[in-house]
């Protein structure tokens, strides 16, 4: 398995809070993802890293923002939490060459609760 | 609008027998197609990828078909075990800029093996 592991795995909040979730991988992989899961929806992209400190705007970021400022971590932050927020959050890994193409590779997920 | 659809939410099959799911899409500039496989409570786990000059990729019990024609893949998984019991999700892959590839998921089906 991939070494990704995510933080918190379950957390619950109040509406207005802000909240920050944390990705850490030890793949050295350039490309990191922050994907969230509902029942009826699949998987979405919230927001993707192609680089330190470089990062872009996935299907749905609005209400999200992340930070990476090293090659192993990748944050997601919910300013200020509201309810459509609650969902399980998945944090993905991929690298280009060394015998792989595009296949992302997951974590564990984060279930995040907000009352 | 939804670019990669699986019609199916769940699927049954017995034990033994070919498990047949099938996924369609609308943008053409897909390059890359997926399937991952899903447990409750864990990530996503890569199963299987075709690239879209390809007509079928095979891996074990496991072969994914391509139609671009039709802008139609299905994974076949034969013979069916009660291991297999999980959501399976397909996704699309498209080159997003800086090396990136943004994958698009669909809904998932869900997969239920019977002993």
């Amino acid at each position: 398995d991939a070494g990704i592991t995510q933080s918190p795995r379950h957390k619950v909040t109040e509406t207005g809070t802000p909240v920050t979730l944390r990705c850490h991988q030890t793949e050295n992989h350039r490309y990191m993802y922050w994907y969230r899961q509902d029942p009826g929806h699949g998987l979405r992209l919230i927001h993707y890293s192609y680089g330190v400190k470089d990062t872009d705007k996935g299907e749905v970021s609005d209400g999200y923002s992340v930070s990476r400022s090293k090659t192993e971590d990748f944050l997601l932050t919910l300013e200020s939490a509201t309810s459509s927020q609650t969902s399980v959050y998945f944090c993905a890994i991929s690298e280009v060459g060394q015998g792989l193409y595009n296949e992302q590779f997951f974590g564990p997920g984060t279930r995040l609760t907000v009352l | 609008d939804q670019q990669v659809k699986q019609n199916s939410p769940s699927l049954s099959v017995q034990e033994g027998r070919i498990s047949i799911l099938n996924c369609d899409y609308t943008n053409s500039m897909f390059d890359y197609f997926l399937w991952y496989k899903k447990y409750p409570a864990e990530g996503p786990t890569f199963l299987i990828s075709i690239s879209s000059i390809k007509d079928k990729n095979e891996d074990g019990r496991f072969t994914v078909f391509l139609n671009k024609s039709a802008k139609h893949l299905s994974l076949h998984i034969v013979p069916s075990q009660p291991g297999d019991s999980a959501v399976y999700f397909c996704a699309a892959s498209l080159y997003s800029g800086a090396g990136s590839y943004q994958l698009t998921f669909g809904k998932g089906t869900k997969l239920s093996v019977i002993p």
